[in-house]
């Protein structure tokens, strides 16, 4: 299987405080990309980051590429409870046309 | 932004029923479409992708007989489970890259379908 593994699988932390989510993946890609899934609805794209970038932020969202360890991290600063949901990185592989390869989440919990 | 529309959120049908599960771009033209399955608190599984105007490419142990996928036009792509039984029961997503689109730019999602075969 070529699916990425994210941890931890499940996140509990205050509200204020910041989570970071982490994303492992195998092959050579053209891109990595975040969503965010709330229970039983569809996905929301949060960010995306090419192969060629490291670091890209976007409001609240910090998210780290290292191609060398084909790892990336999700860090949401300040969180607010309704950030609760589950969280997904997704790769496109190189040469793997337009197809998204999802990790196995992240259910993150933020407590008032 | 963007919105993908799919229809029907829930249903719940009997075994050996078909059911037609549809996804349409409302406000941009997508020529690919994306079809996943998803279990509960489990990722998504990338089930075949669908181009319009022609034959559903799908991934590795989904059967095509049973999983049919019509993509007719640019705007709407069906799936369609036929003779339904219990361990078909899951939450089926669809996704649609816009055609103005950067190639491996993001998929917009459509909000899920929850199918319960009793």
């Amino acid at each position: 299987s070529q699916q990425g593994e994210e941890d931890p699988q499940a996140l509990s932390i205050q509200e204020g405080e910041n989570a970071t989510m982490n994303c492992s993946y195998k092959t050579s890609i053209n891109n990595l990309q975040w969503y965010r899934q709330n229970s039983g609805r569809g996905l929301v794209h949060l960010i995306l980051i090419r192969s060629n970038e490291r670091e890209k932020h976007s409001g609240r969202l910090r998210v780290t590429l290292d191609t060398s360890k084909k790892s990336s991290s999700l860090l949401i600063t300040a969180s607010r409870a309704a950030d609760t949901a589950s969280y997904f990185c997704a790769t496109v592989r190189e040469g793997g046309g337009n197809k998204l390869t999802f990790g196995t989440g992240t259910q993150l919990k933020v407590e008032l | 932004g963007a919105v993908v529309s799919q229809h029907p959120s829930r249903v719940i049908c009997k075994s050996g029923t078909s059911v037609k599960i549809e996804c349409r771009s409302l406000d941009f033209q997508a020529t690919t479409m994306f079809w996943y399955r998803q279990f509960p608190k489990k990722s998504l599984m990338l089930m075949a992708t669908s181009n319009e105007g022609s034959k559903a490419t799908y991934e590795q142990g989904v059967e095509k007989d049973k999983f049919l996928i019509n993509h007719a036009s640019l705007t709407l792509s069906t799936l369609t489970v036929t003779s339904a039984h219990p361990e078909d029961s899951s939450f089926y997503i669809c996704s649609a890259m816009a055609v103005n689109f950067a190639t491996n730019e993001k998929l917009f999602f459509g909000s899920g379908t929850q199918l319960s075969v009793l």
